[in-house]
């Protein structure tokens, strides 16, 4: 089955830097990986995906860079802003169940 | 609001005793998944329904644990003779068609 890892666990930036975090996954016939973005005590939102026939993405400052032969993702955010603070969760969905496997979270505190 | 409803918010039990939650989805979303998070953690899978159909059911879900999606729209999630182990925040979550999930506000449940 599909194994996510996601680094680092805690992210801590200047606003107005960009921020990057990584993950890596195991099933080679995973598709689509989205990433969610979850503040404390709510649930987790989906703040951009990437499907496996396009390399990268865009949507304002988000992006998210896709490396199929490498297995990894990438959530890139530039210009942070104090509400980007936040867990970020990338996400693999397994090829066979279409269940999505998370990684473990990085936490991202943007220092105002 | 049509997003993914769950209910009840917050559910406060006794070890031992029996609680049900449950999901409405997104009306259109033919699949249907409930995830479990804990404190610093991802959500972890814990089973999917197609339609009616149970597809899948993680090793995380004990015999303890009964889920069902009759007539294909809302699930419930069932824990019977809780353990404090089981408190977690527990998530649903729909898919269209395209993959694109969003999640449910979750159920939080402290078993004291």
């Amino acid at each position: 089955g599909e194994n996510v890892e996601q680094h680092p666990s805690t992210l801590s930036v200047q606003e107005g830097d960009s921020a990057v975090i990584k993950c890596t996954y195991s099933d080679s016939a995973s598709n689509y990986f989205p990433w969610y973005k979850q503040e404390l005590g709510k649930r987790p939102q989906l703040i951009i995906d990437i499907r496996s026939n396009v390399g990268e993405k865009k949507d304002q400052r988000i992006a998210v860079t896709l490396n199929k032969t490498a297995k990894h993702f990438s959530l890139h955010i530039t210009e942070t802003q104090p509400e980007d603070s936040a867990v970020y969760f990338c996400a693999a969905e397994d090829s066979g169940t279409y269940k999505y496997i998370f990684g473990t979270g990085t936490r991202l505190k943007v220092l105002a | 609001d049509t997003g993914v409803s769950q209910n009840p918010r917050h559910k406060i039990t006794k070890r031992g005793q029996n609680v049900t939650f449950r999901c409405d989805p997104i009306s259109e979303h033919n699949r249907l998944y409930w995830y479990r998070q804990t404190l610093g953690q991802g959500p972890e899978f814990l089973t999917y329904f197609q339609n009616e159909a149970q597809l899948e059911k993680s090793r995380l879900l004990s015999d303890r644990f009964s889920a069902e999606r009759p007539k294909g729209s809302f699930s419930t999630l069932e824990i019977q003779r809780t353990e404090q182990g089981d408190s977690a925040m527990y998530l649903c979550a729909s898919i269209n068609l395209s993959g694109t999930g969003n999640f449910g506000p979750g159920t939080r449940l402290t078993v004291t």
